[in-house]
């Protein structure tokens, strides 16, 4: 079965600072990995997906990596401003059936 | 894309009652997922529902807790039946469009 953990927890940075968060999962056959942000009481956003080809994606502000090999994605934000502040999740798809594999999250607090 | 519109975005409900949640979606898609997040925690899946059949529920999750109806290929309702304080969560409908997730904004749930 298919385990997906995210570390850290929670981060709380000044805004401004470069960030880092980290997915890993144990079954590398995956379809794809995607990054969602949930706000609280909220449904989920979808912010990136790499598909299990690809090795990063971008959007504004926001690089995702995937390697699948080791099993581990990260979401780099840049230049962290307060709206980012939400819970960041990401989930994988695996190679077969339809049904994705969520992580615990991270809790994000940028202080302005 | 796809826009999933999910309502009641919340409710207060008495034990012993019952939900119904409603999803549409704004294009056909063959499965719909129901997901529940317990306070604190990642996302887990209830059940896929596919248009013309019973819904297919995980471990854990039962057609007499938590029937589906799955009428055309838009729409999707799941219905929380004899709610006690232990279904208080959030829950989410899911689509999968080019493998890619997208969610509606989630129902919250208090059960009192």
């Amino acid at each position: 079965k298919q385990e997906v953990t995210q570390i850290p927890a929670a981060l709380s940075v000044p805004e401004g600072e470069n960030l880092v968060l980290n997915c890993s999962f144990t079954d590398s056959a995956i379809y794809n990995l995607q990054w969602f942000r949930q706000d609280p009481g909220k449904g989920l956003t979808s912010l990136l997906l790499i598909q299990s080809s690809q090795r990063e994606q971008t959007s504004g502000r926001l690089n995702a990596s995937l390697d699948k090999s080791s099993g581990r994605s990260t979401l780099y934000i840049a230049a962290s401003q307060p709206g980012d502040s939400a819970t960041y999740l990401c989930a994988v798809r695996r190679n077969t059936g339809n049904q994705f594999y969520f992580g615990t999250g991270t809790s994000l607090t940028v202080i302005p | 894309s796809a826009v999933i519109s999910q309502k009641p975005s919340r409710d207060i409900c008495q034990r012993g009652t019952s939900l119904t949640i409603q999803c549409q979606v704004d294009s056909q898609v063959t499965m719909m997922f129901w997901y529940r997040q317990q306070p604190g925690q990642s996302l887990t899946l209830i059940a896929t529902a596919n248009q013309g059949s019973e819904a297919t529920y995980e471990s854990g999750f039962v057609i007499d807790k938590f029937p589906i109806s799955r009428p055309n290929l838009t729409f999707s309702t799941l219905t929380v039946s004899n709610m006690s304080p232990e279904d208080s969560s959030i829950y989410l409908c899911s689509v999968a469009h080019r493998g890619e997730a997208f969610f509606g904004q989630g129902t919250r749930l208090t059960v009192v």
